[in-house]
């Protein structure tokens, strides 16, 4: 299975700070049909999951443009430009290119 | 709106199995996929499996196969995932979550959540 390694494990921020997490695959996540689907997650406490950024670096349906996704290959960022307290929660990144779909371990947004 | 809503808590022994189960309203059912996946503390989220809404047809995670037995009626659109043969290691929260045929719309909605929890 592919094994994504999410860096680092935890974050501490202050509001309005930029911040990135790393997600680094063990196959390249470029399929055959030329996309790659690799995905960000965040979880707040007590909810379940909700998708951030879509094939690397689109953004879902109403999440905030702070929030921006790049990478190819093997290595991808998330990124928050001023990160805001609705913000705090883990966050994961998912690849799909490879069966079984699989999630990294999860970064955690902290208040400093 | 789209809505996933999961069934209830589930309290079960040692060698019994559960159903639990996963309602969409607010799209058409059979135009998605539905994935399930666990969440532990020790081991994250996993990928159980999926099954196609429409034929019924089913993949799952060599590690949960055995495990998991995903299945639909259409009639009510409602997706079930039945856990077998319980142990400990399978007390978690399980999630459904929809599954688009582009990638564009995978995972972009989730249920709730079932937490099982398997104690004698």
């Amino acid at each position: 299975d592919v094994v994504l390694t999410q860096t680092p494990s935890i974050l501490s921020a202050t509001i309005g700070q930029s911040v990135s997490i790393s997600c680094r695959s063990s196959q390249s996540l470029l399929d055959s049909d030329g996309n790659t689907y690799l995905y960000w997650f965040l979880q707040r406490p007590g909810q379940s999951p909700q998708r951030l950024i879509y094939l690397v670096s689109n953004l879902g349906s109403g999440v905030p443009n702070r929030f921006s996704g790049s990478g190819s290959g093997t290595d991808f960022t998330l990124k928050i430009s001023g990160v805001e307290a609705e913000d705090l929660g883990v966050y994961y990144c998912m690849q799909a290119t490879h069966a079984p779909d699989t999630f990294g371990a999860g970064t955690k947004l902290e208040l400093k | 709106q789209v809505q996933l809503q999961q069934s209830g808590a589930e309290l079960a022994k040692p060698g019994s199995s559960v159903k639990i189960s996963c309602k969409a309203s607010g799209y058409t059912f059979t135009s998605y996929y539905i994935s399930w996946i666990k969440q532990t503390t020790g081991q994250g989220l996993e990928y159980i499996g999926y099954i196609n809404t429409g034929s019924g047809g089913t993949n799952y995670n060599e590690k949960f196969k055995g495990k998991a037995t995903l299945t639909v009626d259409k009639s009510s659109s409602t997706a079930f995932m039945q856990l077998s043969s319980l142990t400990p290691d399978d007390s978690a929260v399980y999630y459904c979550a929809r599954v688009g045929y582009d990638g564009t719309y995978y995972y972009n909605y989730w249920g709730q959540g079932v937490m099982v929890t398997v104690s004698s």
